[in-house]
C-alpha cells in the first residue's frame, strides 16, 4: 500500500520569502501525486497534480512541485510567500487497491506567513 | 460550475444519538467519496461510490455508520449511535470517474461535535 509522509507539521516564513513544504511517498508503482490546500472553514482545493508527464508541475497561485522518483519526493515550493498563502497543505498519493484508486493523505503542514 | 454542496455545516449532538449528513456532488460526476477528518490529521476515506454502487467501504465502521447514494446523485452518511470519537469534519468529494489521475472536488464539510 502507498503512504505519504509530510516532514514538517508547521512551517513559518516571512512574507516575500520562499516556501518549501516537504513530502515523501512510498509506492510500489508510478503513482499520481497531488497537493491540496485547505483554508479555515473552507473545502480542500487542488493546487497541482503529477500524473507521469512532466516532472516539474506548475499549479495555481505560483506554486510548483517537482517529482523526484530517485528520492521518492514531491516537495511543494513557491518563490515568494503571500499572506493569503497561510493555510493547511496536504500531500496526497493515489493508491491502487483491488482495482480502484483512492487518495491517501499526509498529515498536513500548517503554513504561517509572517508580516 | 457549482461546487460540491454539503449540509448541515455544523452539528452538535449527544453521544448515542443519531445524525445524518447530506451531499450533492458536481453535476455529471460519477464517483462520490465520504471522508472523515479528525482534528490535526489528514482526511481518511470512509466510503467510495461509483454511480449508485459501493466501490470501497473497507474503512467504514459498519456497526454504526451507513451511507447510500440513491439514483447515483445525492448521498447521505448516517451515524447511529454516535460516539465521542466520531467528533470530526466529514467531507464529501466527487470526481468525473475513479481513475487515479482524476481530481477530486471537495465540499466545505460538516463539523460534528459529539458531547
Amino acid at each position: 500500500a502507498q503512504s505519504v509522509t509530510q516532514l514538517d507539521s508547521h512551517v513559518s516564513v516571512s512574507e516575500g520569502t520562499p516556501v518549501l513544504l516537504r513530502c515523501n511517498y512510498s509506492s510500489s508503482y508510478s503513482p499520481s501525486l497531488f497537493w491540496y490546500v485547505q483554508h479555515p472553514n473552507k473545502g480542500l482545493q487542488l493546487l497541482l497534480k503529477y500524473t507521469s508527464a512532466a516532472t516539474l508541475v506548475k499549479g495555481i497561485n505560483g506554486f510548483e512541485a517537482e517529482f523526484k522518483k530517485s528520492e521518492t519526493s514531491f516537495h511543494l515550493t513557491k518563490p515568494s510567500a503571500h499572506m493569503s498563502d497561510a493555510a493547511e497543505y496536504f500531500c496526497v498519493v493515489s493508491d491502487r487497491d483491488s482495482g480502484t484508486y483512492k487518495y491517501i493523505f499526509g498529515t498536513g503542514t500548517r503554513l504561517k506567513v509572517l508580516a | 460550475e457549482a461546487g460540491v454542496a454539503q449540509s448541515p455545516r455544523y452539528k452538535i449532538i449527544e453521544k448515542r444519538q443519531s445524525v445524518a449528513f447530506w451531499c450533492n456532488p458536481i453535476s455529471g460526476h460519477a464517483t462520490l467519496y465520504w471522508y472523515q477528518q479528525i482534528l490535526g490529521q489528514g482526511p481518511k476515506l470512509l466510503i467510495q461510490f461509483q454511480n449508485n454502487g459501493v466501490v470501497d467501504d473497507s474503512q467504514l465502521p459498519k456497526d454504526r455508520f451507513s451511507a447510500e447514494r440513491l439514483k447515483g446523485v445525492d448521498s447521505t452518511l448516517k451515524i447511529q449511535p454516535a460516539k465521542l470519537e466520531d467528533s470530526a469534519v466529514y467531507l464529501c468529494a466527487s470526481s468525473w470517474d475513479r481513475e487515479d489521475y482524476n481530481e477530486q472536488f471537495f465540499g466545505p464539510g460538516t463539523r460534528l461535535t459529539v458531547l
